[in-house]
Formats: C-alpha cells, structure tokens, sequence
C-alpha cells in the first residue's frame, strides 16, 4: 500500500539559509500534518491542511510557512534557519470522516543546520 | 490548558511478562485517545484508537482502556518479545472532540530477552 513520501530525507543547511521540504499524502487523504520532533522530545504540531485549505496552526514559528498544492502534496517553507531548529520533521497524512482519527505518518526529513 | 503525562520516561520488562504502559490527562476531556508506536528515527505507527464510550478495545497481543473518570489510559502487551521494544506514545485531541492531535512525552519500553 502507498505511503506518506517525504523529500528528501536528510538535509543539511547553514545558519540563515532557507529549506523546502515536501510531503506527498496517501492517495485519497485529504488532510496533511507537519511536526517538529526534536532530539528526545515528542513530536510538536506546527500546521495542518484540510482539502488545500490551513486548517489549524500550531508551534509554528514565523519564520516558517506552508501550503498544500492542488495535488494535495505541502511544502514546508523555513527561512533564517537556526541550529534549534535542527530537527526530524514528519508530514503525516489521514482521511477525514467521522469514525477516524488516525493519523499515517512518513518517514521524515531529518533537517541539520549548521 | 490541556496536559497528558505519560507514567515513566522507559520501562524494562522480561520477555514474556506484561507491559503496562499509562497516560493521564487533565483539564480537559477526551472524545477519544490514540496510542502510536514510534522507533527510532522513525515517524510514529498507529496501534490503537478508543473512544470515550469504550472501556476497553484489543488488537492481537495489545489492550488499550479508557478510564474517564480516572482520566487515564492504560495500554497493554501481553506476551512481550524484545521486538516490541519501542518508543509509545498515547495521544489524544488537541481538544475535546477535534481531530488534531497531542502527543504524550512517550514511554520508552525495553523487553529483554
């Protein structure tokens, strides 16, 4: 069965510098999740996407945005990178109805900033 | 505003024995409660949901329960093997019935053979 794509899977950036990342859902999903797992830290929701549309916000700083394409694929977008903000980034992806929650997650992009 | 505790921070147990993992909330109540499974460097798998109206919900060597009075959750593994050693982490919605979720801080569980 298709899974979540995550692209690429290792990044590796300076200071100040920007990075896209990309996530491409499960067929027929039509919401997409981005968190931020620091080292031994849980994994923090930053934004989500409901039918190309953001859907809730959450830790997300200012120097990052998303969006979700026609082809329901999203890009995170990180500007003025810092070397907090190395991390595993994980897209996730579910199908909205009424009885299901659960959430299909990639393989992540693990981002390093030097 | 809401908080979710998860038990321990890792957990040894035998092989063979029974795992007994917990998440408490507080503040707030849950329509429903998932339990992910998380490897290292890995994203997150999904176990298990149950609902508010569900005291208890199975799936081959794993039980989950749903104590809303307790606020609690507690999740099994019976029948441990050392492939089941694991980061698990409980999460349940941002808020009492929305579809985005919180995760828990994680229990890391450790079977040894």
């Amino acid at each position: 069965a298709a899974g979540v794509i995550q692209s690429p899977r290792h990044l590796i950036k300076e200071k100040r510098e920007t990075a896209t990342l990309k996530c491409y859902p499960i067929p027929r999903h039509d919401t997409v999740y981005w968190y931020q797992q620091g080292p031994g830290q849980d994994p923090q929701f930053l934004i989500s996407f409901y039918e190309k549309m953001q859907s809730d916000k959450g830790s997300i700083p200012d120097r990052f945005s998303a969006q979700q394409f026609s082809d329901y694929h999203s890009e995170l977008n990180m500007s003025s990178l810092e070397l907090g903000d190395s991390a595993l980034y994980f897209c996730a992806s579910s199908r909205s109805t009424r009885d299901s929650y659960e959430q299909y997650f990639g393989p992540g992009t693990r981002l390093t900033v030097t | 505003s809401q908080k979710i505790e998860q038990n321990s921070e890792a957990l040894n147990i035998q092989e063979g024995k029974t795992a007994t993992l917990t998440c408490n909330y507080t503040n707030y109540s849950p329509a429903y409660l998932q339990w992910y499974r998380q490897d290292p460097g890995r994203g997150p798998v999904f176990l298990l949901l149950i609902r508010e109206n569900e005291k208890e919900k199975r799936k081959e060597r794993l039980k989950v329960t749903f104590d809303t009075t307790l606020k609690q959750s507690l999740f099994h593994i019976t029948a441990s093997q050392p492939a089941d050693s694991a980061t698990y982490l409980c999460a349940p919605p941002r808020c009492s019935s929305a579809s985005k979720i919180i995760f828990g801080s994680g229990t890391r569980l450790s079977i040894r053979p």
